[in-house]
């Protein structure tokens, strides 16, 4: 059972570098959520979607785009790094319908250090 | 601005104590759920509470919803060295889909 996967794990950026954390889940979730979480802190909300093609800010979207076209993949990307982006990185997945619950499924985490 | 505040931001007790961990908004959710995470790893999802006033109860962990929906709280009884992690709320706005955690509580418990 994959659940939610994100890679890389690790890595470090130079300034002004780009990445794309890739984010991707095979329950057919349609609700998905970037957090950042700073060490010893609760996460923060970046961007989230709640259905392919959708996409909506979070919390602290600036320096951050996201895309949305498939249900099972929700990429991020840092256009130009900056040391204030170092962090951990979690993507996450729900179900929302009328009826069900909205447990949500946490990647492992991607750390990212910019120096 | 922080949505959810959580207080105490740490709390460092003996084993065997009771404690309580709080988290208050001035913002009404149409669901609040409690985590609690481990080092290096993602939040794992404790309870769910969705109605004013709802308690439930998870073995020695006691959760309580607000009558207001703007503020939950974790009682823990007779804390035990596995309890320590980090716990985070996180509530979901009022009809909005944006799912807000907390600031964090960070616990240890000594034996």
């Amino acid at each position: 059972n994959a659940g939610v996967t994100q890679t890389p794990k690790f890595r470090i950026l130079k300034i002004g570098q780009s990445m794309t954390l890739q984010c991707a889940q095979d329950m057919n979730h349609n609700y998905m959520y970037w957090y950042r979480q700073d060490p010893g802190m609760g996460l923060k909300l970046i961007y989230y979607s709640v259905g392919a093609g959708i996409t909506d800010k979070g919390e602290v979207p600036n320096g951050y785009n996201v895309s949305r076209s498939t249900t099972e993949d929700f990429p991020l990307r840092l256009e130009l790094a900056a040391p204030s982006q170092t962090s951990v990185y979690f993507c996450a997945s729900s179900f929302h319908d009328s009826s069900s619950g909205n447990t949500i499924y946490f990647g492992e985490g991607s750390w990212l250090t910019v120096v | 601005t922080q949505l959810l505040e959580q207080s105490p931001q740490f709390l460092s007790i003996q084993e065997g104590e009771n404690l309580t961990v709080y988290c208050n908004s001035s913002s009404v959710f149409s669901s609040l759920q409690w985590y609690r995470q481990e080092p290096g790893e993602g939040p794992v999802l404790l309870v769910t509470v969705v109605t004013g006033g709802e308690v439930k109860k998870l073995k020695r962990l006691t959760f309580q919803f607000g009558d207001a929906r703007k503020d939950s709280s974790l009682h823990i009884t007779a804390a035990q060295p596995g309890d320590t992690g980090l716990y985070l709320c996180a509530g979901h706005l009022y009809n909005t889909d944006k799912l807000i955690f907390g600031t964090g509580t960070r616990l240890q418990v000594f034996p």
